[in-house]
C-alpha cells in the first residue's frame, strides 16, 4: 500500500530563510506527483506538478524535484515571506489513486 | 473561468438529519473525488468517480453516499448512520490521462459541516 510522508510537520523559519519541504513515499512506481498550498479554511491550491518524465518543476520561487527510485520528493522555497505560511501538502498519483502526505504547516517569522 | 465549485461553505446539521453537499465541476474531468479533513490529520478519501453513474468507495465510505448521474456534478449526502460528521470536506476533479493514470487535481473551496 502506497504511503507518503511528509517531514517535518511544522516548520517555522525567520523572513528570508531558504527551506526545503520533504516528501517520500513507499512505492516507486508513481506516475505524478503535485504539491499543494492550503491556507486555514480553504481548499488545496496547486503550486507544482511534476510529471512521470520529469526531475524537477520551477515557479517563481518555488523548485520541487522528485526522485522516484528514492521514493523522495523536494520543495525549495527561495527567500521566504510571511505569506508563504500555510500548509503544504505533496500528492502522487498512480493508476486511479490520489494519495495525500499529512502535510508541513509552515510559519515564516517576520 | 473554468473551476470546481462546492456549495454551501458552512453547514449546520442536527443530528440524526442527512445532508447534501454539492460539487460542480466545468472541467470536463471525468475523474470526481470526495475527502475528508479532519484537524492535524492528512486527507481520507470517502468516495471517488471515474464515469458518470460508476463511483467507488474510499478508505472511510460508511455513512456516506454519493450519486453521479452528470459528468459535472458529484453530490455527497452524510447520513444519519454517520456518527461523527463534523469536518472540513473538500472535492476534487481530475483530468484523464493515458492508461487509466490520473494526471493533476484540481480542488474545490471546501464545506465546513458542524452538527449542532
Amino acid at each position: 500500500k502506497q504511503e507518503v510522508t511528509q517531514i517535518p510537520a511544522a516548520l517555522s523559519v525567520p523572513e528570508g530563510e531558504n527551506l526545503v519541504l520533504n516528501c517520500s513515499f513507499t512505492d516507486s512506481a508513481i506516475y505524478n506527483l503535485q504539491w499543494f498550498r492550503q491556507d486555514p479554511g480553504k481548499g488545496l491550491t496547486s503550486l507544482l506538478l511534476i510529471q512521470s518524465s520529469q526531475r524537477e518543476q520551477t515557479s517563481g520561487r518555488l523548485n520541487a524535484s522528485l526522485d522516484k527510485s528514492s521514493g523522495r520528493s523536494t520543495l525549495y522555497i527561495a527567500a521566504s515571506q510571511p505569506g508563504d505560511s500555510a500548509t503544504y501538502l505533496c500528492a502522487v498519483f498512480r493508476d486511479d489513486k490520489i494519495i495525500f502526505g499529512k502535510g508541513t504547516r509552515l510559519h515564516i517569522l517576520p | 473561468d473554468g473551476g470546481i465549485t462546492q456549495s454551501p461553505k458552512y453547514l449546520f446539521r442536527k443530528e440524526g438529519q442527512n445532508v447534501t453537499l454539492s460539487c460542480e465541476q466545468n472541467l470536463n474531468h471525468d475523474a470526481m473525488y470526495w475527502y475528508r479533513q479532519d484537524p492535524g490529520q492528512g486527507l481520507r478519501l470517502i468516495y471517488y468517480s471515474q464515469i458518470v453513474n460508476d463511483f467507488q468507495k474510499g478508505d472511510i465510505a460508511e455513512g456516506y453516499s454519493v450519486s453521479r448521474e452528470k459528468k459535472e456534478s458529484f453530490p455527497l449526502t452524510v447520513t444519519s448512520a454517520q456518527k461523527n460528521p463534523t469536518a472540513f470536506y473538500l472535492c476534487a476533479s481530475s483530468p484523464p490521462g493515458a492508461k487509466a493514470h490520473y494526471t493533476e487535481a484540481f480542488f474545490g473551496q471546501g464545506t465546513r459541516l458542524t452538527v449542532v
